[in-house]
């Protein structure tokens, strides 16, 4: 069964980073591109950015580009994305979702297997 | 960046009947880079359809999408229980994707 699994909720204080990750199974990491998206209460959602986990290269959202480092570990078949100088709104409920072309090394791609979600809580 | 703005913000309709979604980008895009997505409570979103009009895998017929330049559509022909949720519209063609803000179809 094609699935992404990621870690669980986290509570951390303004100013903190978040680390969350997302373990692929069912299929070969390496052969499909990841993004990472968050929907915060009441908003849109919103992309991140994407990695593409076989070569490395990644691409991040102009917004978040400065904040936001993804990293793959393949041995472990998981993506990491983490955030740094949260504040409170950044609390949202963050997805991992793997774009759909195998061996398509773009981010301009739908996403078709979507990770279950972390919620990461910024609070003082 | 493109904005894309959907329509209506809520749907009341009820099972058998048809209903039509809107999403309209604030520029024209290429229609191979336009997705729509359906979410229920708690969960994750689903793809539906990409390039504007083709099913993703699994996904039932009576789900279609459509349109070209700045207005899309997605149109499920006769609603079933299940398909009451909230659903939005995705442009993956640019260096920055986005989404629109979502329509919330609910039973009359």
């Amino acid at each position: 069964q094609v699935q992404l699994v990621q870690s669980g909720a986290e509570v951390k204080k303004p100013g903190a980073s978040v680390k969350v990750s997302c373990k692929a199974s069912g299929y070969t990491l390496t052969n499909y591109g990841l993004n990472w998206v968050r929907q915060a209460p009441g908003l849109r959602l919103e992309w991140l950015g994407w990695i593409n986990p076989g070569k490395g290269n990644r691409k991040y959202s102009q917004k978040f580009q400065d904040r936001v480092t993804i990293i793959r570990d393949t041995s472990a078949s998981t993506v990491y994305m983490e955030l740094s100088s949260l504040t409170s709104e950044d609390t949202a409920v963050y997805y991992c979702a793997r774009g759909q072309s195998r061996g398509y090394n773009g981010h301009d791609d739908a996403f078709d297997i979507w990770g279950q979600g972390t919620m990461v809580t910024v609070s003082s | 960046e493109i904005v894309l703005t959907q329509s209506p913000g809520t749907l009341s309709l009820s099972p058998g009947e048809r209903a039509t979604l809107s999403c309209r980008a604030s520029q024209s895009v290429s229609s191979t880079y336009l997705a729509w997505y359906q979410q229920k409570a708690g969960q994750a979103p689903r793809l539906l359809v990409y390039g504007a009009a083709t099913r993703a895998t699994g996904i039932p017929g009576r789900f279609s999408g459509s349109g070209s330049g700045t207005d899309f559509t997605l149109t499920i022909s006769r609603l079933e229980p299940e398909d009451f949720a909230v659903y939005y519209c995705q442009h993956y063609g640019t260096s920055r994707i986005t989404f629109g803000q979502g329509t919330r179809l609910e039973i009359k």
